[in-house]
């Protein structure tokens, strides 16, 4: 199994365009999380799904991001329109819950910078 | 409410010197808790998790109720062990998502 896959693995572009990140999680996988990693923050779950269902989106900072997960196999993160405040490592990490916390499979990541 | 505070952001320790990073957790019920490690420009990766009880790479953690605690050691630290360190709690049953704390960043002087 490759892992969790993420693209692309760097972004680099404009204030106000549109930025969407991309996850495939590891097969077999029914929760799916993304985060945000920053120096100051640190890592900061901001939405989870189970069973491609939005559980937990109380970490999405604004109205200006957004998640879908169509199937088991794909999500996305978008932010439209971005700002240089976005700019952070966003994480997809999957797992396989079922009767408790289970470890989380992190991807590579996506280094992402609003100019 | 639930929390996760790692106090130190940087840890210098030389090579061969005893290593704890601390960890200090709030939660009303029994937790899962677990370490991770991020090496330089990799992806997160599980370290170990207090219901193992195991030692993964010469570290260990106990998991301290009492003091609401799980603190990750290793008697002699080796440079390769030169990384980001973070502390996740997790809940109850059907509630899957993680609390990270801050991290560590652990530096292991030659």
């Amino acid at each position: 199994d490759a892992g969790v896959i993420q693209s692309p693995r760097h972004e680099v572009t404009e204030m106000g365009q549109e930025v969407t990140l991309r996850c495939k999680p590891i097969s077999g996988h029914n929760s799916l999380f993304w985060y945000r990693q920053t120096m100051m923050r640190g890592l900061e779950l901001l939405i989870y799904f189970n069973n491609n269902v939005p559980i937990d989106d109380s970490g999405m900072p604004e109205d200006r991001f957004s998640a879908k997960m169509p199937n088991a196999s794909f999500s996305t993160l978008k932010i439209q329109p971005s700002e240089p405040r976005d700019s952070a490592v966003y994480f997809c990490a999957s797992s396989f819950s079922a009767g408790g916390p289970q470890p989380q499979h992190f991807g590579d990541g996506t280094r992402l910078s609003i100019l | 409410a639930q929390r996760v505070t790692q106090p130190e952001k940087l840890l210098s320790v030389f090579k061969g010197a005893p290593v704890e990073l601390k960890c200090n957790y709030s939660y009303s019920g029994s937790p899962e808790l677990f370490w991770y490690v991020q090496y330089s420009r990799q992806r997160l990766q599980l370290l170990l998790r207090h219901i193992s009880r195991e030692s993964i790479k010469g570290f260990t953690a106990d998991l301290n109720k009492g003091e609401t605690s799980f603190h990750l050691k290793k008697p002699f630290a080796q440079e390769e062990d030169s990384a980001m360190y973070y502390c996740a709690l997790s809940g109850a049953s059907g509630t899957y998502k993680y609390i990270f704390g801050t991290g560590t960043r652990l530096k292991v002087l030659a």
